[in-house]
């Protein structure tokens, strides 16, 4: 079965802390895809990023960073010096290819990131 | 390039009657996803679409919730006799034509469904 977990449910900063939201998936397939989404206030949802199962290097783009660690199951994303702008509900998923020609994500329950001023 | 449009926005429907959802893929893109996202809930994969075809109708309840992707103009998921259960945002993705390897796919900005 495929599962994404991310346990953090909210967390609150006070704006320049680092934060890191974390994501543990579930596969039996070896050829996957994990994803980020943002969601802000206003419902839209924003793409982060995609990682591929056969690419464990971690990323970097400017305050963003994901560490992929395989051995854990685990895809964590950091922002370094959180600002109000990154208040917002982030969603991990996942993409397998049991999902076949489908394409679809299974979606974590999201974790809702306040930033304060 | 517009991104993927939906609408309306927002639904508001009294229990018993009928909601369409409409969502106009990017240009170039022939393949609709949509998800559903209850309340306090991260999304859940509804049906996958193709020009005049359904792919994958696996999250789709069994009753009441049809889509369709006609040959000219948007992808229209209908749910019919609604329910305050109903109550949800709906999402709408699109991509091109043979991306297996697909980027996450776009998200429209969804409808957000109130049953009243």
């Amino acid at each position: 079965a495929q599962k994404v977990t991310q346990a953090q449910t909210e967390i609150s900063v006070v704006e320049k802390e680092d934060v890191t939201l974390d994501c543990v998936y579930e596969t039996r397939d070896t050829t996957y895809y994990l994803f980020w989404y943002k969601q802000p206030p206003s419902g839209e949802l924003v793409f982060l990023i995609r990682r591929n199962s056969f690419d464990e290097q971690n990323e970097i783009s400017g305050r963003y960073s994901w560490n992929f660690q395989k051995s854990t199951s685990s895809f964590n994303f950091t922002i370094t010096a959180s600002q109000v702008v990154d208040s917002a509900v982030y969603f991990c998923a996942l993409r397998t290819s049991s999902s076949g020609a489908t394409n679809k994500l299974i979606f974590g329950t999201g974790t809702l990131l306040a930033v304060q001023p | 390039n517009a991104g993927v449009m939906q609408n309306p926005r927002h639904l508001v429907r009294r229990r018993g009657q009928e909601a369409r959802l409409r969502c106009s893929p990017m240009k170039g893109h022939s393949h609709v996803y949509w998800y559903r996202q209850l309340p306090e809930e991260g999304l859940k994969f509804m049906v996958y679409l193709q020009k005049e075809n359904i792919i994958d109708e696996s999250g789709m309840p069994k009753e009441r919730f049809s889509a369709e992707f006609p040959k000219e103009g948007p992808s229209i998921l209908r749910i019919q006799q609604v329910v305050r259960g109903d109550s949800a945002a709906y999402f709408c993705a699109s991509s091109p034509p043979g991306s297996s390897d697909n980027y996450g796919y776009t998200f429209g900005s969804g409808t957000r469904l109130t049953v009243v």
